[in-house]
């Protein structure tokens, strides 16, 4: 069970677009299409903002995207805005039929 | 309103136990999978266990089986976490989160394993 990888930070400024990157093996991302995106902001609980790749929860802005190419799934925000700044993480179901996050990636908008 | 509100978090010596529950309310309980999630102090998120709807399938993170059980009571809109054999590295804040994706959190729980 090991995490998928995420870059430890990433940034953009106020209108820009940012595209994080979550990396894992043919065991997980690169398995199922089941790859699932939350954003954190301090001291809060987590959010989710995208789930089977790139489906979004009733609430969440368009501005929010998500994809996969191979074993490699990727979150894209769009008009960066100034409440964007999280942190951000994501989770995949894997073939040992258990979740595993990814390490984080805490994004600033400049 | 859908909430979820952990409980049972506390200061515990290695070795030593404690049961976490989630109470459930404004969504029908029984019909979500659920999952527990924890957050290391300044660390990123850790996946710790699964329940299906009707408690007969669990999974767990390799570092907590053998050690944790989750658990549910439909009747009492209730998500249990029983964690025995505590150590200092699962001092953390835990979450519960609704169904297969986690589209709602609750605010979460700190366990503090120290001596």
């Amino acid at each position: 069970q090991s995490a998928l990888t995420q870059p430890p930070s990433a940034s953009g400024s106020p209108g820009q677009s940012v595209t994080i990157s979550c990396t894992g093996t043919s065991s997980d991302v690169g398995y199922y299409n089941y790859v699932s995106w939350y954003q954190q902001h301090p001291g809060k609980a987590p959010k989710l903002m995208i789930y089977e790749v790139n489906k979004r929860p009733s609430g969440v802005p368009d501005r929010f995207s998500g994809s996969k190419s191979g074993n490699t799934a990727s979150l894209t925000v769009s008009g960066l805005q100034a409440e964007d700044e999280a942190d951000y993480y994501c989770s995949s179901f894997t073939t040992t039929n258990v979740d595993v996050f990814g390490g984080g990636t805490k994004l600033t908008v400049l | 309103e859908v909430q979820l509100v952990e409980s049972g978090g506390g200061l515990v010596q290695p070795g030593g136990s404690l049961r976490l529950s989630c109470a459930a309310s404004g969504f029908s309980f029984s019909i979500y999978w659920t999952h527990w999630v924890r957050q290391a102090p300044g660390k990123g998120l850790v996946w710790v266990s699964l329940i299906n709807t009707d408690g007969s399938m669990t999974r767990y993170a390799d570092s907590v089986k053998g050690r944790f059980t989750v658990s549910r009571d439909n009747a009492k809109n209730t998500l249990y976490l029983q964690m025995n054999s505590l150590r200092v590295d699962d001092t953390a804040v835990y979450y519960c989160a609704r169904g297969r994706w986690a589209d709602y959190w609750g605010q979460g729980t700190l366990v503090t394993v120290s001596s």
